[in-house]
């Protein structure tokens, strides 16, 4: 069982305002990093899948970086809009088995 | 193309009794997870199934148990249900060698148990 802590646990931002989430998981046994959004109601969506150490992605005004030898991956949203209000999941896997964070609730207030 | 759907949406049930969640995965797709989360938890894994079998499994007692069909949907049943099953049922559908097994989801089935 990996241990995956996100935080903070919920996050209010007025529109236009930037924000990061942080992802903590044990650096050993690792194989990838998800990361999803999940809007009430909704399926979650992935946002990203990383790898390797240093790695960094972006989709838009969302960009995430990963550190697998600390054991974190950031995840940065520039601009908040109200459409960005979701909670947040991150989920490192070890081969099938995804292990969930408990995810950041992220509310943007217009 | 459509997505991972479940259903019921939404189901009740009182303690001691069985129910039966239903997934039909992703179109291309021929494995299928299926996750508990449980109120302020994150999903936790339930089950996998591939070629009608389970392939991996986690911490969960004997009453969660499953099924694959021929077409790749799948079945989670739970016996002599308990207050704490109370959750939202999550599952994911992937391709079986596919990059680091992305995993698609479903919206989830919401289980009460009164």
């Amino acid at each position: 069982i990996l241990n995956v802590e996100q935080s903070p646990q919920s996050l209010h931002v007025q529109e236009g305002d930037s924000t990061n989430f942080t992802c903590s998981f044990p650096s050993s046994n690792f194989y990838a990093l998800h990361w999803y959004r999940w809007e009430t109601a909704k399926s979650p969506e992935a946002l990203f899948v990383m790898t390797l150490n240093g790695d960094e992605k972006k989709k838009g005004r969302i960009s995430a970086t990963l550190n697998t030898k600390e054991g974190y991956s950031y995840l940065y949203i520039k601009g908040s809009q109200p459409e960005d209000s979701a909670t947040y999941l991150c989920a490192p896997n070890t081969g099938n088995q995804f292990y969930f964070g408990t995810g950041t609730s992220l509310t943007v207030i217009p | 193309d459509a997505g991972v759907t479940q259903s019921p949406t939404h189901l009740i049930k009182t303690r001691g009794q069985q129910v039966t969640l239903r997934c039909s995965p992703k179109s291309g797709h021929d494995t299928v997870s299926w996750y508990q989360q449980a109120l302020g938890q994150g999903p936790q894994f339930i089950f996998q199934y591939y070629e009608e079998e389970e392939r991996q499994r986690g911490n969960f007692p004997d009453r969660f148990s499953g099924h694959q069909f021929p077409n790749y949907s799948s079945e989670l049943n739970v016996n002599a249900l308990l207050l704490g099953d109370s959750a939202l049922y999550l599952c994911a559908s992937s391709v079986v060698g596919s990059s680091y097994n992305e995993q698609f989801f479903g919206p989830g089935t919401r289980l009460t148990v009164l």
